[in-house]
């Protein structure tokens, strides 16, 4: 099992351009998960679907945020028009249903925002 | 709102030792409390699971405690090596494991 992968590793844009951050969950989870880790903040949950259907994106900081899940394959994450303060490591998370499942994150992507 | 605070940022001891590390909430009754370990540039790995009626949990040279009524968790390394030298994230979730939010984190290093 190759584990969640996400791409691309590291992202530099600049101030106004459209981010598209990917995610590839392992086959069978049921879940998936958006994270954002920053310093100041540690991890937030931005947002989380189930069978590929968005059930809570409450940690969304605004508008410019969206994500989509088209298939259980394949989730992104896009932010339009992107600003400095986007700047941080993306996680993507997949885990099994059931409370005692524990989330399996891929290696992040670092995004930054000039 | 929610909080957790895990007790402080970094954490040196030496090779052999026992590291503790603590983990604190409040407005939240969790089911289950979680451990993690991350590594610089890479996703947190799940370490330990312990459920809300549960006291302790043990897995090789790890220990976990857990106190809903101090709402409270106690993370033990045994014989620390160089080796477990990262960061510790300790995450509290709701039933279905869905809701769960991170503590900032407690960095260990282990000297030799």
């Amino acid at each position: 099992d190759a584990g969640v992968i996400q791409s691309p590793r590291h992202e530099v844009t600049e101030m106004g351009q459209e981010v598209t951050l990917r995610c590839k969950p392992i086959s069978g989870h049921d879940y998936l998960f958006w994270y954002r880790q920053t310093m100041m903040r540690g991890l937030e949950l931005l947002i989380y679907f189930n069978n590929n259907v968005p059930i809570d994106d409450s940690g969304m900081p605004e508008d410019r945020f969206s994500a989509k899940m088209p298939n259980a394959s394949f989730s992104t994450l896009k932010i339009q028009p992107s600003e400095p303060r986007d700047s941080a490591v993306y996680f993507c998370a997949s885990k099994l249903a059931g409370g005692n499942s524990p989330l399996h994150f891929g290696n992040g992507t670092r995004l930054t925002v000039t | 709102s929610q909080k957790i605070e895990q007790n402080s940022e970094a954490l040196n001891i030496q090779e052999g030792k026992t590291a503790t590390l603590t983990c604190n909430y409040t407005n939240y009754s969790p089911a289950y409390l979680q451990w993690y370990r991350q590594d610089p540039g890479r996703g947190p790995v799940f370490l330990l699971l312990i459920r809300e009626n549960e006291k302790e949990k043990r897995k090789e040279r790890l220990k976990v405690t857990f106190d809903t009524t101090l709402k409270q968790s106690l993370f033990h390394i045994t014989a620390s090596q160089p080796a477990d030298s990262a960061t510790y994230l300790c995450a509290l979730s709701n039933q279905a494991g869905t809701a769960l939010i991170f503590g900032k984190g407690t960095t260990l290093s282990v000297s030799s």
